[in-house]
């Protein structure tokens, strides 16, 4: 199975800040990736697919970038809004499907 | 737009079964392909499994093979999850989610996703 990594665990942010979250694959999955954002008590809502493609409805201050192993979600300008949960997730090997372990965004 | 809507929360025995029910309102269950992830409390997510519109089957995760089951009432369009010989590290919220239809082909991520059902499994 192909394992996701992601960094930080938890990251401190403020209002207007750039954030950068990183997932790592324990093998190529080209761009076979997507991010997701997960509030409390609230389903996971998908971000990016495809490594890069906004999912319709989702800000532009969200983006994402890599292939192969590397990835990165960045947030442009934080908003309230923001502060939650995300999780990358590879499509390149099915079965199984599989998530990072998350990484949580916090306000400073 | 489609809509899932998911049975209330649950409370079961250990070695007691649970039927989760996920509803379908927007595209027929025949349109989609449904899987079902789960998420301990405090923890991450998991995939449990689903349909796999490349071959037409359901396909399971390795670590619930024996123990789930998951089914589709095309004339209700709702999909069930049942998981068996439950223990206490089933206790998760258990979520349907629905593949990314890609004007036909299908990704495997998931664009819709059901509101959650609490499943706790408690003596």
């Amino acid at each position: 199975d192909i394992q996701m990594t992601q960094s930080p665990s938890s990251v401190s942010a403020s209002v207007g800040d750039r954030v950068t979250i990183t997932c790592r694959a324990s093998q190529g999955i080209s761009s076979w990736l997507a991010w997701y954002q997960q509030k409390p008590g609230k389903a996971p809502k998908l971000l990016i697919y495809a490594a890069s493609s906004l999912q319709s409805g989702v800000p532009s201050r969200f983006s994402g970038s890599g292939s192969g192993t590397d990835f990165t979600l960045t947030i442009s300008s934080l908003q309230p809004e923001d502060f939650a949960t995300y999780y990358c997730q590879q499509a390149n090997s099915f079965p199984p499907i599989t998530f990072g372990q998350g990484t949580r965004l916090e306000i400073k | 737009q489609v809509q899932l809507v998911q049975s209330g929360a649950e409370v079961k025995k250990p070695g007691a079964s649970v039927k989760v029910s996920c509803k379908v309102s927007g595209y027929t269950l025949t349109e989609l392909s449904m899987h079902w992830v789960r998420q301990a409390p405090g923890k991450g997510l998991e995939w449990m499994g689903g349909f796999d519109p490349e071959d037409g089957e359901t396909i399971y995760a390795q670590k619930f093979q024996g123990r789930v089951t998951m089914t589709e009432d095309t004339s209700t369009d709702t999909a069930y999850m049942e998981l068996s010989s439950l223990r206490s590290e089933d206790t998760a919220v258990y979520y349907c989610a629905t593949l990314y239809d890609s004007s036909g082909y299908y990704l495997y991520y998931f664009d819709y996703w059901g509101q959650g059902t609490l499943v706790t499994v408690s003596s």
